[in-house]
């Protein structure tokens, strides 16, 4: 069957650390997956888009890397602030070249000052 | 940009109810989504509509969901009759072709049915 996995429900890192969050997926063939954050009582907020061709993406203090062959990605944020606890939801295309996307269940960040 | 809108915010009803629900996408964008949250299955796809047509709502859990895109602005999700398991975060997301597959969402609407 189809599933997109996001490993940790909640993790917890010391300010100034890197996290690292992890989505894998089976039985996919997406185009690209995305991240997205999520506060509390807010919709999901794009972060990142990484296509299939693609190895990393960067933006600010986030990266974010694909591995088609191990079928999955990783989040990493660097240098961590308390600002950056949140949900983080991977995503992906389950349809090439439809706009739809499966998310996965997100992992609950907190970033301990 | 306003971004997408959603209303109502917050909506308590009795079980047996109709809810509708409302939605304003960013304009310009030609794709809609309407999204369930629940702490138990997480984000749902429940239907998408392009150029204002559905294209998938294999989500729709059963013949009490529906939903509606009459024009490029506006779209509703309405349960006829209403259950308590109705109960999540509604949201509403919205994309075009020139956002490359990245969604846009609204706040959400929280329902709870009594």
């Amino acid at each position: 069957s189809q599933k997109i996995e996001q490993n940790s429900e909640a993790l917890n890192i010391q300010e100034g650390k890197t996290a690292t969050l992890t989505c894998n997926y089976t039985n996919y063939s997406p185009a690209y997956l995305q991240w997205y954050r999520q506060d509390p009582g807010r919709g999901p907020v794009f972060l990142l888009l990484i296509r299939e061709n693609e190895k990393e993406k960067r933006k600010e203090r986030l990266k974010v890397t694909f591995d088609t062959t191990l079928k999955q990605s990783l989040f990493h944020i660097t240098a961590s602030q308390p600002a950056d606890s949140a949900t983080y939801l991977c995503a992906l295309d389950p349809d090439q070249g439809a706009q739809k996307l499966v998310f996965g269940q997100g992992t609950r960040l907190t970033i301990n000052p | 940009d306003a971004g997408v809108i959603q209303s109502p915010r917050h909506e308590v009803t009795e079980m047996g109810q109709e809810v509708t629900l409302r939605c304003k996408p960013i304009s310009g964008h030609n794709s809609l989504f309407w999204y369930r949250q629940t702490m138990m299955r997480g984000l749902e796809l429940l239907i998408y509509f392009n150029n204002n047509v559905p294209i998938d709502d294999s989500g729709m859990p059963e013949d009490r969901f529906s939903a509606k895109m009459p024009n490029a602005s506006f779209s509703t999700l309405k349960i006829q009759p209403s259950e308590p398991r109705d109960s999540a975060v509604y949201f509403c997301a919205s994309s075009s072709s020139g956002t490359g597959g990245t969604q846009y969402f609204g706040p959400g609407t929280r329902l709870l049915v009594l």
